[in-house]
């Protein structure tokens, strides 16, 4: 199957710091990347979609400020913590969808970020 | 409101016993389903896709899709103990670009030996 990188795989950080994620479809080319946010043993929460070249859709509830996404290529994404506090604690994961069909979609494999 | 339903579980299977995880979706018009499987801690894992009606197999996995019952399933054969974990239906409403999953909440399988 085709892979997602994401880096790192895991974080800790001072509270009030800004923390870079790095999302890479490796083998493929993907026009769109999606953020999720899971607690443990709580759902996938999708937070927001990235279209390259274009600004990303957030859901209802996630701070754009707070949570910025950068997708500048058909084959990186970025999500930048800015300002992160305990509460931004959670697990991070990446997906992209294949440009090509039939448009399968595949998760990275996360970020675990603690903010002390 | 778009939905995807899914017992939550726990579904407890013998090993070498048949698993059957059930999906309902409530968009009419949904073109595409997802199977993913996720290890505790871990990020989902893409293991079948279905698109038409009828069953699709993968080594001991298939996929069963019902449009106009607006059903998917997913059947694991042999059921082993390393296939414990939660698996997630996903539905995708239309093939836009931008348009996210619609994720059941997950069934937790346990397969004891």
């Amino acid at each position: 199957g085709a892979v997602v990188s994401q880096h790192p795989s895991r974080v800790i950080c001072k509270s009030g710091t800004s923390v870079k994620i790095e999302c890479r479809s490796l083998d493929f080319q993907a026009t769109t990347m999606f953020w999720y946010r899971q607690f443990p043993k709580k759902s996938l929460m999708l937070m927001a979609t990235s279209n390259e070249g274009s600004k990303a859709t957030y859901e209802q509830g996630v701070e754009k400020d707070k949570f910025l996404i950068n997708h500048a290529s058909l084959t990186l994404s970025t999500l930048t913590v800015t300002s992160a506090h305990p509460e931004d604690s959670s697990f991070y994961i990446c997906s992209a969808r294949n440009t090509a069909p039939p448009n399968e979609q595949f998760f990275g494999p996360g970020t675990r970020l603690t903010v002390l | 409101q778009k939905e995807v339903e899914q017992n939550s579980g726990p579904l407890s299977v013998p090993e070498g016993a048949i698993a059957s995880l059930n999906c309902t979706y409530s968009d009419r018009v949904s073109q595409s389903f997802f199977w993913y499987r996720q290890y505790s801690g871990k990020s989902p894992e893409l293991i079948m896709s279905i698109y038409s009606n009828g069953d699709k197999e993968d080594g001991r996995f298939t996929a069963q899709l019902n449009k106009a019952s607006q059903y998917v399933s997913l059947l694991i054969r042999d059921s082993q103990p390393s296939d414990s974990a939660t698996y997630l239906c996903a539905v995708l409403p239309f093939n836009q670009a931008g348009t996210a999953l619609i994720f059941g909440k997950g069934t937790t399988l346990s397969v004891s030996s």
